[in-house]
């Protein structure tokens, strides 16, 4: 069985401080992880999928298999970088249409 | 281009009844997943259709079923509601094959109150 583990359900942080959302996952393949994040009053959307190595509105994630996890990272947090996180898992290749999702993290900025 | 579309964005409905929510994809998205998000489980994982075609179920009963269109259009069917489907329903759309498969677009969801 594939499961996703948020462990913090509320984040907060100074703006200017270094922000780690932390992610770990069970899954017997390969996974493909990424993160959504949803704004206030606005649709869930993709931030960031661990496949393409980017870095997205300062946000940068990487996959860990050996602790099995995927943090999201971000050096210098900023106000509007407040939402809701999830992060998220698919299995790679066929048969693997599905997304598991974490409970998810608040994150408040403080200014 | 276009988002993923839901409609309606609301609902009210009495135990009993049944409902049909609809879900029309971005463009050119060919795979539609629909997802039931409530404060206490989160993210759930319904089931998803490629080609008119189920290839994933997740583990719900079989109150809440699901089709698409040859246009890839869906709409998801819950019949006999009970209070506890009160919930927001999303609708994904991706790609469904190839290297953005999994890259999942969200619809704003359709919010059920089952009274």
């Amino acid at each position: 069985a594939q499961r996703v583990t948020q462990p913090e359900k509320l984040l907060s942080v100074f703006k200017g401080a270094p922000v780690e959302l932390k992610c770990n996952y069970s899954y017997s393949g390969s996974p493909e992880l990424f993160w959504y994040v949803q704004y206030s009053r606005q649709r869930l959307q993709l931030l960031l999928r661990h496949i393409s190595r980017e870095s997205i509105k300062g946000f940068t994630a990487d996959l860990n298999k050996g602790e099995t996890s995927f943090h999201l990272k971000k050096p210098f947090a900023q106000e509007e970088d407040s939402a809701m996180y999830y992060c998220a898992l698919s299995g790679l290749g066929a048969g693997s249409y599905q997304l598991t999702f974490g409970k998810g993290t608040k994150l408040s900025v403080i200014p | 281009k276009a988002g993923v579309t839901q409609t309606p964005r609301y609902l009210i409905k009495t135990r009993g009844q049944q409902v049909t929510l609809s879900c029309s994809p971005i463009s050119g998205h060919r795979s539609v997943s629909w997802y039931q998000q409530t404060p206490g489980q989160g993210l759930q994982f319904l089931f998803e259709y490629f080609s008119e075609t189920q290839r994933n179920k997740g583990n719900f009963p079989g109150r809440f079923s699901g089709r698409q269109f040859s246009n890839s259009r869906s709409e998801m069917n819950v019949s006999t509601l009970e209070l506890g489907d009160s919930a927001l329903y999303l609708c994904a759309s991706s790609m469904g094959t190839g290297q953005g498969a999994n890259e999942a677009f969200f619809g704003q969801g359709t919010r059920l109150t089952v009274v």
